[in-house]
């Protein structure tokens, strides 16, 4: 079993619509929490960081992160074609230097 | 555009060759770091350098090896190729090398194995 499991989609919405992506972990000793946006052989972007549990939100991203279910979440509200992408979760534990531990990506289609 | 500089941006080769790919971090950083994305493992760290020390070892073969240069930028040599090499190679960087520290990735190698 993986450290980071995250479903590989597709997952495909309608314009408009608010997705959610996530992602379970198994280690406990994750603190740090990440969403990176992978357009088609391109490299990851980082679109929300979020430390320990609680939620953030930044523009249409909402990052949620339940320590006590090892579940992370990303949800996108008012989603556009230009969202298409593969997304993953990463994670890093306070001592393991900063070594990201990646989910699979899930892979979003956005319909016009 | 994440600052964080790789070449070449494709590379295809022959088994049991061997190549070098290049990455400069971004200004300011000073660790950087390299992954390998393939369609079935996903991305694994490969290895960390801060400052021209190694500072943490994932999944590396005995057969790929790194190092980080004294201007920071950093080469990750891959010998011995076999087609299981066949991946997106990564390099990215942060200001710092410990836990927490924002990772900003490159654009990637592309390395075929033929």
């Amino acid at each position: 079993q993986k450290e980071v499991e995250q479903d590989p989609g597709p997952l495909s919405v309608p314009e408009g619509a608010i997705v959610s992506l996530n992602c379970t972990y198994s280690n406990s000793a994750f603190q740090y929490f990440m969403w990176y946006r992978q357009y088609s052989r391109k490299g990851p972007e980082l679109l929300m960081y979020t430390y320990s549990s609680g939620n953030k939100e930044d523009g249409r991203f909402t990052a949620q992160v339940d320590k006590s279910s090892k579940y992370i979440s990303l949800f996108i509200r008012d989603s556009q074609p230009s969202d298409s992408a593969t997304y993953l979760c990463a994670m890093s534990a306070e001592n393991a230097g900063n070594m990201l531990t990646f989910g699979g990506g899930t892979r979003l289609m956005v319909k016009p | 555009d994440s600052g964080v500089t790789q070449t070449p941006k494709h590379l295809i080769t022959a088994t049991g060759q061997r190549v070098t790919l290049r990455c400069s971090p971004r200004s300011g950083d000073l660790s950087v770091y390299w992954y390998q994305q393939s369609l079935d493992q996903g991305l694994q760290f490969l290895i960390q350098y801060y400052n021209g020390e190694e500072r943490a070892k994932g999944n590396i073969l005995e057969r790929f090896s790194a190092q980080q240069f004294p201007d920071l930028h950093s080469e990750l040599n891959l010998s011995s190729l076999e087609l299981g090499d066949s991946a997106l190679y990564f390099c990215a960087s942060s200001v710092a090398s410990g836990a927490g520290n924002t990772i900003y990735f490159g654009e990637g190698s592309w390395l075929t194995v033929v």
